[in-house]
């Protein structure tokens, strides 16, 4: 089976604080795994991809943890402008394959 | 440039109706995707193309038929569609091959079936 499985939240988080988003997914022959953001009524947008050993690009950090079949997104200082939906997403085999999406989880940054 | 568009924005057709929706890339990309998104729901797959061959077809309705003509176009042509086809479809491309290579998505198309 192919799952993959986000907290849909909402998450309320105050302007300036960190958020952490943890996704699991059900197989571990997964290939690739990616971050997306989608506002509403927009296309998925690439945040970003998510390497073995971890990255980060700015105030934003994804983990992988194969042994475990869990990606997380950390997300510091946040701002109003990162009030979306997360979308955890992974490609299971090859490179043209299409990717699946988890459900999403929605943050919502308060002023 | 990572852009993909997409044509038209908004689509109404009705039962009987036969249209097209078109998709257009010209970075290279050799993979190229449609996928459905219902309100609330995230994507779902619906085919992917491989250097212009039709690679994966997730049992979508023959409803829908899906046409690569080149590289850089993917057209998806509607007919005879019921209202819960009604939608947001996507189309998205990546350099295809192995290898960590992300899709990026046009706008969209939303389609509503009356």
């Amino acid at each position: 089976r192919k799952e993959v499985e986000q907290d849909p939240g909402p998450f309320n988080v105050p302007e300036g604080a960190t958020v952490a988003f943890n996704c699991t997914y059900s197989n571990s022959a997964s290939q690739s795994f990616f971050w997306y953001r989608q506002d509403c009524r927009k296309e998925p947008k690439l945040l970003m991809s998510v390497y073995s050993s971890g990255n980060e690009d700015g105030r934003f950090t994804a983990q992988l943890n194969r042994a475990s079949q869990y990606i997380s997104l950390l997300i510091r200082d946040s701002k109003l402008s990162d009030s979306a939906t997360y979308l955890c997403v992974v490609r299971w085999r090859g490179g043209a394959d299409g990717l699946t999406f988890g459900k999403g989880t929605h943050l919502i940054i308060q002023p | 440039d990572t852009e993909v568009t997409q044509t038209p924005k908004h689509l109404v057709m009705g039962m009987t109706n036969k249209k097209s929706l078109k998709c257009e890339q010209h970075m290279g990309h050799r993979a190229m995707y449609w996928y459905k998104q219902k309100a609330k729901k995230p994507p779902e797959l619906m085919f992917v193309y491989s250097y212009e061959k039709l690679s994966i077809n997730e049992s979508v309705p023959s409803r829908f038929s899906p046409e690569c003509p080149n590289s850089s176009l993917l057209n998806l042509h509607l007919h005879a569609l019921q209202p819960e086809d009604s939608a947001l479809y996507l189309c998205a491309s990546s350099l295809g091959g192995q290898g960590i290579y992300e899709q990026y998505f046009g706008p969209g198309t939303r389609l509503t079936v009356t």
